[in-house]
């Protein structure tokens, strides 16, 4: 089945270690999105990639950075987790060219991050 | 005043009951709106979408969508155990593609047999 594939389900780290959260898909979708999700909140963009193209949301802090190599793949890197980073990051994918609910966004399972 | 308005509950309701969910918003260029259920530990998955105002219905869910009040409701009959889950509603001004999604705070329901 085609889907999302977020990587590690769980991560925990150290305050201000550097990590780095994995998303992969299978749609050929050329839009992918991470979101900051806090428990009982509202999820966050975070930022986008439109193909190559990086989108940064103007409130997202500097420490967090991305990647995307292929289509296939995007990683979100924290370079100084701090406590306040500590939540559910999700990864979600769509296709610019559908439309209706085909060209919605689609999410992966999440990464639940920890900050010791 | 936040974009998208959710309560976020609990809702507690017993099987069987008829769950009514709702949002309000402010932005009226708003005109994708979207149900996502997101069960504890997962992502959101998509449940329903309707584009501009009127009724979606699949299965036991119904989605309306009122304009000129700025609200939205997703309807939940003879609802199951299995339905408990937190449900966000979520806008957006453009169609596909990229379109920047705008989330409420989810409403966590509960569903007791």
């Amino acid at each position: 089945d085609a889907m999302v594939i977020q990587n590690p389900r769980y991560q925990v780290t150290q305050f201000g270690k550097p990590v780095t959260l994995s998303c992969s898909q299978t749609l050929n979708h050329n839009v992918m999105y991470w979101y900051q999700q806090k428990s009982s909140q509202a999820p966050k963009l975070l930022f986008h990639y439109y193909d190559k193209d990086f989108n940064n949301e103007a409130d997202t802090p500097d420490n967090f950075q991305s990647r995307r190599p292929n289509t296939s793949f995007c990683f979100l890197d924290i370079r100084s987790p701090g406590l306040g980073d500590a939540a559910m990051y999700l990864c979600a994918t769509s296709r610019d060219s559908a439309s209706g609910p085909e060209g919605t966004q689609y999410f992966g399972p999440g990464t639940r991050l920890t900050v010791l | 005043q936040k974009e998208v308005e959710q309560d976020p509950g609990p809702l507690s309701v017993p099987e069987g009951a008829i769950v009514s969910l709702n949002c309000t918003y402010s932005n009226s260029a708003f005109q994708y709106f979207m149900w996502y259920r997101q069960y504890s530990r997962k992502g959101p998955e998509l449940l329903m979408y309707t584009y501009s105002s009127g009724n979606k219905e699949d299965g036991r869910f119904t989605a309306q969508v009122d304009k000129s009040s700025k609200y939205i409701s997703l309807f939940i009959r003879d609802s199951q155990p299995s339905d408990s889950a937190t449900y966000l509603c979520a806008m957006s001004a453009g169609p596909a593609g990229f379109q920047k999604l705008v989330f409420g705070t989810g409403t966590r329901l509960l569903v007791s047999p």
